[in-house]
């Protein structure tokens, strides 16, 4: 248990349908990081926060997918209008960012979606 | 964004030293090397980070040459247990993750 929190650990969804991740990082943690794997692919980066805001979300694979961090501690990762394709595996990871210092992220279990 | 290739698979037995070499060409000056290490349906776990020369700690070292192209995890005197993909990574804020290199202990 890295101390990163992610619910639900899986989630099955009708095609069409919204679907939101919380993720809780490690509570000192001022940066957090969502990424999508699929089936034998490393993580993809999506998006990134530092506290409260979000520095980079370019990645993020369309305008269907947004991302929250309001308070700069829990954040969600919406969905909407899921569709097959959007099956793979969620993860969330929290890491303390120092000034000229080196860094690591400290991933969750993610969350497993599956699109019907 | 610096890209990494590293082997795609490697085998060993247990007991053995398993060195696993990552090539980073394009490196940028503040990058860090960072390995993470994968099971099944699980979330990566940080191994070892570094910048250059040597870093050990309790379960790996991490070997970055002078020019820092290339870096080289070393895991000794591996077990079954340390069946898992293996990510080598560059970068300082955000990171890329390759296809990872499956390494099979065996018996």
């Amino acid at each position: 248990d890295t101390g990163v929190s992610q619910n639900p650990r899986h989630k099955i969804t009708k095609r069409g349908q919204n679907v939101t991740f919380r993720c809780d990082p490690i509570s000192e943690h001022n940066r957090l990081y969502w990424y999508r794997q699929t089936l034998g692919q490393g993580p993809e980066f999506l998006t990134y926060f530092q506290n409260e805001a979000q520095l980079e979300k370019s990645r993020l694979l369309s305008d269907r997918f947004s991302a929250e961090r309001p308070k700069g501690s829990f954040s969600t990762l919406e969905i909407q209008r899921t569709e097959q394709g959007d099956s793979a595996m969620y993860l969330c990871a929290s890491s303390l960012i120092l000034t000229g210092g080196s860094y690591e992220q400290y991933f969750g279990p993610g969350t497993r979606l599956t699109v019907t | 964004l610096a890209k990494t290739t590293q082997p795609i698979s490697m085998d060993s037995y247990e007991g053995q030293e398993v060195n696993i070499t990552c090539s980073h060409n394009n490196i940028a000056t503040n990058d860090y090397i960072t390995w993470y290490q994968q099971f099944p349906s699980q979330g990566p776990r940080f191994i070892i980070q570094g910048y250059k020369t040597k870093v050990t700690n309790e379960v790996a070292s991490l070997f970055i040459p002078a020019d820092r192209k290339s870096s080289t995890l070393s895991l000794p005197r591996v077990s079954l247990s340390d069946t898992a993909v293996y990510y080598c990574l560059v970068g300082y804020s955000t990171l890329t993750f390759g296809k990872g290199t499956m390494l099979l202990v065996s018996p």
